[in-house]
């Protein structure tokens, strides 16, 4: 299993462009999600999904888009990028019971984005 | 919604000692408390987690402590090694559709030999 990966581990963009950050996950997961880390904040939520074609706003969703046309894949789409959206997202995956509890994030390598 | 405060952002120790790190979280009803390492320029992992219903949870060296009334969580490495240097993040969640689960900000933990 490769568990999460995603792509592209390092881009830089100019104001204004957009671009898409792909994420894929192998292990038959429900739950997805797209994290951003800045320095000294943690991770803030951007978006999640418990499931195919179901996503939910998280804690700073704006200038983001996402959707999730399978269970494996989980895009994210930056549009007209700002240098406030300078940072390293991260991509995860777990797996939520019949209850709806969510057990451990697995999560991708990162992606470091560069806004100028 | 919920909201994770963790303590302190930095913590030195020497090596051998013990650390302690501090959430504390608002969601009365959130019944999942996990805590993830994250070593320098790699992805967050899963170190333990706790859930409501147990006050406490150790695995060798790192312990979990939930005090549910007070709605705090606390982290406990015995016996620190330099390769207990990292950044760790606390969260919470409250099970069910629709939750988010929520982080702290974050402590990096300095382990000195």
């Amino acid at each position: 299993n490769a568990g999460v990966t995603q792509t592209p581990k390092f881009r830089i963009l100019k104001i204004g462009q957009s671009m898409t950050l792909q994420c894929t996950q192998d292990m038959n997961h429900n739950y997805m999600y797209w994290y951003r880390q800045d320095p000294g904040m943690g991770l803030k939520l951007i978006y999640y999904s418990v499931g195919a074609g179901i996503t939910d706003k998280g804690e700073v969703p704006n200038g983001y888009n996402v959707s999730r046309s399978t269970t494996e894949d989980f895009p994210l789409r930056l549009e007209l990028a700002a240098p406030s959206q300078t940072s390293v997202y991260f991509c995860a995956s777990s797996y939520a019971d019949r209850g709806l509890n969510t057990g451990e994030l697995f999560f991708g390598e990162g992606s470091r984005l560069t806004v100028l | 919604g919920e909201n994770v405060e963790q303590h302190p952002s930095t913590l030195s120790v020497q090596e051998g000692d013990s650390a302690v790190i501090k959430c504390t979280y608002s969601d009365s009803a959130s019944n999942y408390f996990p805590w993830y390492k994250q070593e320098l320029g790699k992805r967050p992992q899963l170190i333990i987690d706790i859930r409501s219903n147990v006050g406490e949870k150790k695995d060798q060296r790192i312990a979990v402590t939930l005090n549910k009334t007070a709605k705090h969580f606390s982290l406990h490495i015995t016996e620190t090694q330099p390769e207990d240097s990292a950044v760790y993040f606390c969260a919470a969640i409250r099970g069910g559709a629709g939750n988010k689960l929520v982080f702290g900000a974050g402590t990096i933990l300095r382990v000195k030999s």
